[in-house]
């Protein structure tokens, strides 16, 4: 079953607006995947964050590694309406070279 | 192509039927990734290959499932005597090293229904 978890599960929120999303495992992670997925498509890499109190910035998006390398956190400035979707974090476990582990999404809907 | 294709994008089955999902990586991509992701869930994975070796398979639900990539490029999912169960949407991820790690490229998925 999946180890991370992702709040909120779900986010109303008006265009404009800035978001923040989190994800946080029992163990430990090297690198730290935000994915974004739309509707009948395949996740697609947004940022990828590989040492511990790292940020990382792309566009409008901004995540950072968490220091315990057991959480990450991404925000979303002037949220747009094609920023809609569900948001999953992954991860190789410690020890997995490779499988991501996803965690549990967090669907986000952009109001006009 | 540019990107993961994998077909087909929707496959209904009746129940007990055998069917196969094919992937077809990004042009060079050594490494090659089946995950299952059920309605309102992340992706969970299946199982991965290197060039043609399947590298791990401790993912696949059952010995029904079973993966092949005979040439190290093109990659097929078959599941015998398919289970309501199975229902999901089917992942193919492609990989290439970038500074030091893998980072996985997904095609748009293939939605199986059994009936």
């Amino acid at each position: 079953g999946q180890q991370l978890n992702q709040s909120p599960q779900s986010m109303f929120i008006q265009e404009g607006e800035d978001v923040s999303m989190n994800c946080t495992s029992s163990s430990i992670f090297n690198t730290w995947l935000w994915y974004k997925q739309d509707p009948g498509e395949g996740p697609v890499l947004l940022i990828a964050l590989y040492k511990a109190g790292e940020l990382t910035s792309n566009g409008r998006l901004t995540a950072q590694f968490g220091i315990t390398r057991k959480d990450s956190f991404l925000n979303i400035s002037a949220s747009i309406p094609s920023d809609v979707g569900i948001y999953f974090c992954a991860g190789p476990l410690t020890g997995t070279a490779s499988k991501l582990t996803f965690g549990t999404g967090t669907r986000l809907q952009v109001t006009l | 192509g540019a990107g993961v294709s994998q077909s087909p994008r929707y496959k209904v089955a009746k129940r007990g039927q055998d069917v196969a999902l094919r992937c077809d990586p990004i042009s060079g991509h050594v490494s090659l990734f089946w995950y299952q992701q059920a309605l309102g869930q992340g992706p969970e994975f299946l199982t991965y290959f290197q060039n043609e070796a399947q590298l791990d398979k401790s993912g696949l639900p059952s010995d029904r499932f079973f993966a092949e990539r005979p040439e190290g490029s093109v990659s097929t999912l078959k599941i015998q005597r398919t289970q309501q169960e199975d229902s999901a949407v089917y992942l193919c991820a492609s990989s290439s090293r970038l500074a030091g790690v893998n980072i996985q490229y997904f095609g748009a998925g293939t939605r199986l229904s059994v009936l």
